[in-house]
């Protein structure tokens, strides 16, 4: 079993709407990371957030990290052609901050 | 960050052979990391490379078949020994920022096809 459950795996949208993507662990972890992949590139890191309840923002895309620091999420507005990509998150586990555990993925298609 | 490059960016080869990848970073960094990819897939650790010290492996991978030389700050590189068609994936080497082992930026990938 995976130890960061991505959902949805797969999602499919016009560009133009608004998406969340989910990333739930029952473990807590002291940091998480949001990537994005784009085909024959490695992951881009997106955001670290480390504090319970921290909203971070980069332009269309908000990503907050739960209270307990158990899960976390992506939501883009208004999505465009760009923004597809495969999007991972990725924690540090407390107590093992040397190692990243990587979620399951999320496969974005956004169609114009 | 740091930029990393890898070398190849792909290759086909054929069972039982050894492919050796290189990565290359353009500054000192004192971790690096090797990870295996399936397409559109998750990524899963292979090794923690430190320069100075010998790679640390993690479960379900052994030196025998995946081993890492890391001689300096700036290089390391995995090999993939007596390859399998289950050999066939994407490899990502990573470097962390320091003080931050938990944020993680990534070269190009490797993707490997074995016949």
């Amino acid at each position: 079993t995976q130890l960061l459950e991505q959902s949805p795996q797969f999602l499919s949208i016009q560009e133009g709407e608004n998406l969340t993507v989910y990333c739930n662990s029952s473990s807590v972890f002291s940091s998480l990371q949001w990537y994005r992949q784009e085909p024959g590139e490695g992951p881009v890191l997106l955001v670290t957030v480390v504090t319970g309840g921290e909203v971070k923002k980069l332009k269309r895309l908000t990503f907050q990290f739960g209270d307990a620091r158990k899960d976390s999420s992506l939501h883009i507005t208004a999505a465009q052609p760009g923004d597809t990509g495969l999007y991972l998150c990725a924690g540090a586990l407390l107590g093992s901050a040397r190692q990243l555990t990587f979620g399951s993925g999320t496969q974005l298609t956004v169609l114009p | 960050s740091a930029v990393i490059s890898q070398k190849p960016s792909r290759d086909i080869c054929q069972r039982g052979t050894s492919l050796t990848i290189q990565c290359q970073v353009d500054s000192q960094v004192t971790m690096m990391f090797w990870y295996r990819q399936q397409p559109g897939q998750s990524l899963t650790l292979i090794a923690t490379a430190n320069q100075g010290s010998e790679a640390t492996y993690e479960s379900g991978f052994v030196i025998d078949k995946f081993p890492i030389s890391r001689p300096n700050l700036t290089f390391s590189t995995l090999t993939v020994s007596n390859m399998s068609p289950e050999d066939s994936s994407i490899y990502l080497c990573a470097h962390s920022r320091p003080g931050r082992p938990d944020t993680q930026y990534f070269g190009p990938g490797t993707r490997l096809t074995v016949l």
